[in-house]
């Protein structure tokens, strides 16, 4: 079992939709939660960055944790082509400076 | 301003060749770490510096892997005696701190022939 489990995908949504993505991890000393967005080719970029439960909301984008269940999401409201990519799950322990990643859903908006 | 930078962004080498990647982190990050990246799947990690010191170097898969970030900015991997299996997408992360967010350059991408 990878120690952060994402749904491969492909997710695909309609645009103006909300896309759901969702990421669990094994870890339970977990500190720092982020969503990356990589397009194809390309290196992640960092979309959001959660570290206490709850949620957080930035533009169209809510990241959500539950470090109960182990559980972080990634909320993306009026969904558009551009947001078509590979969104990466990653989490950071209490002692190591290190993120592992899951390895991606694929999300594709269609118009 | 300016972001992450990494060269060459593409590598072809003989299998058995040595090969040294550089990354030039953000000015001020205090972190810097390295990952691979094959395709469809995660970056993982391979070692990460605080300043010079290496602190971490769990994921470097074989001891033909070395990375060095001798004056705490710019960090060189080095890859000897490559191997089929070490083609990938190799990605530099820097950050302000050790949890801090991380912030990629391009990467390089290896193709071991």
């Amino acid at each position: 079992q990878k120690e952060v489990e994402q749904n491969s995908g492909p997710l695909s949504v309609p645009e103006g939709a909300i896309a759901s993505l969702n990421c669990t991890y094994s870890d339970r000393g977990s500190q720092s939660f982020f969503w990356y967005r990589q397009y194809s080719g390309k290196s992640p970029e960092l979309i959001m960055s959660i570290y206490s439960n709850g949620d957080k909301e930035d533009g169209r984008f809510t990241a959500q944790l539950n470090k109960a269940s182990q559980y972080v999401s990634l909320l993306i409201r009026d969904s558009q082509p551009s947001d078509s990519a590979t969104y990466l799950c990653a989490v950071s322990g209490a002692n190591a400076g290190k993120s592992t990643f899951g390895d991606g859903t694929t999300l594709t908006v269609k118009p | 301003g300016a972001g992450v930078s990494q060269s060459p962004r593409y590598k072809v080498a003989k299998r058995g060749q040595d090969v040294a990647l550089r990354c030039d982190p953000i000015s001020g990050h205090v972190s810097l770490f390295w990952y691979q990246q094959a395709l469809g799947q995660g970056p993982e990690f391979l070692t990460y510096f605080q300043n010079e010191a290496q602190l971490d170097k769990s994921g470097l898969p074989s001891d033909r892997f070395f990375a060095e970030r001798p004056e705490g900015s710019v960090s060189t991997l080095k890859i000897q005696r490559t191997q089929q299996e070490d083609s990938a997408v190799y990605l530099c992360a820097s950050s302000l701190d050790t949890y801090n967010e991380q912030f990629f350059g391009p990467g390089t991408r290896l193709t071991v022939l």
